[in-house]
């Protein structure tokens, strides 16, 4: 099946620093979602990209959605302890509808305080 | 206004037994996803849920069954439980509408032994 390879698996930053992290795929996809997920919970939805070339901000967040529909990447800048947690990529490919999610690996943020 | 509501949080089961893990979905969404999320790894994609039937489906044997209810409302079935379907399971809902990202539960962790 289709899979999304997210780079990195793992970052240790010190607090105050921005962070980037990105996400791959060998087809296209129609839409690039970035989740969080803390220990216990599910994830919780960051920023959704629906056109390719988009780029969007939440916060201290920034995603954008490739132009070639097949990567994403996500920054956080000026990092802060709370943003501790793994950060998932995914996505619909294109004979998926919304509901189908492609999920990457996973990136497991540290950030020392 | 509740999010995705799951249950049980938790759960211990015997290889060979079977398991129902319930969904609320969030006030306003009429579809519900399943997804497995074994351990260090992304979610994965078991099957979509909307009118009370069953819609797209991943890769996953007839050991795993839902149920959609009246009320939007979902059930998880896993039978013949093997060892290796120890998993946090989580629900998703949203609109049936393919810009409207899914919103989480914070799952059922479910151990087979």
């Amino acid at each position: 099946g289709q899979q999304l390879n997210q780079s990195p698996q793992s970052m240790f930053i010190q607090e105050g620093e921005d962070v980037s992290m990105n996400c791959t795929s060998s087809s296209i996809f129609n839409t690039w979602l970035w989740y969080k997920q803390d220990p216990g919970e599910g994830p919780v939805l960051l920023i959704a990209l629906y056109k390719a070339g988009e780029l969007t901000s939440n916060g201290r967040l920034t995603a954008q959605f490739g132009i070639t529909r097949k990567d994403s990447f996500l920054n956080i800048s000026a990092s802060i302890p709370s943003d501790v947690g793994i950060y998932f990529c995914a996505g619909n490919p294109q004979e998926t509808s919304g509901s189908r999610l492609t999920f990457g690996e996973g990136t497991q943020l540290t950030v020392n305080p | 206004d509740a999010g995705v509501t799951q249950s049980p949080t938790h759960l211990i089961k015997t290889r060979g037994q079977q398991v129902t893990l319930r969904c609320s979905p969030k006030s306003g969404h009429d579809t519900v996803s399943w997804y497995q999320q074994a351990l260090g790894q992304g979610p994965q994609f078991i099957f979509q849920y909307y009118e009370e039937e069953e819609r797209q489906r991943g890769n996953f044997p007839d050991r795993f069954s839902g149920h959609q209810f009246p009320n939007y409302s979902s059930e998880l079935n896993v039978n013949a439980l093997l060892l290796g379907d120890s998993a946090l399971y989580l629900c998703a809902s949203s609109p049936l509408d393919r810009y409207s990202p899914l919103h989480f539960g914070n799952g059922t962790r479910l151990t087979v032994t």
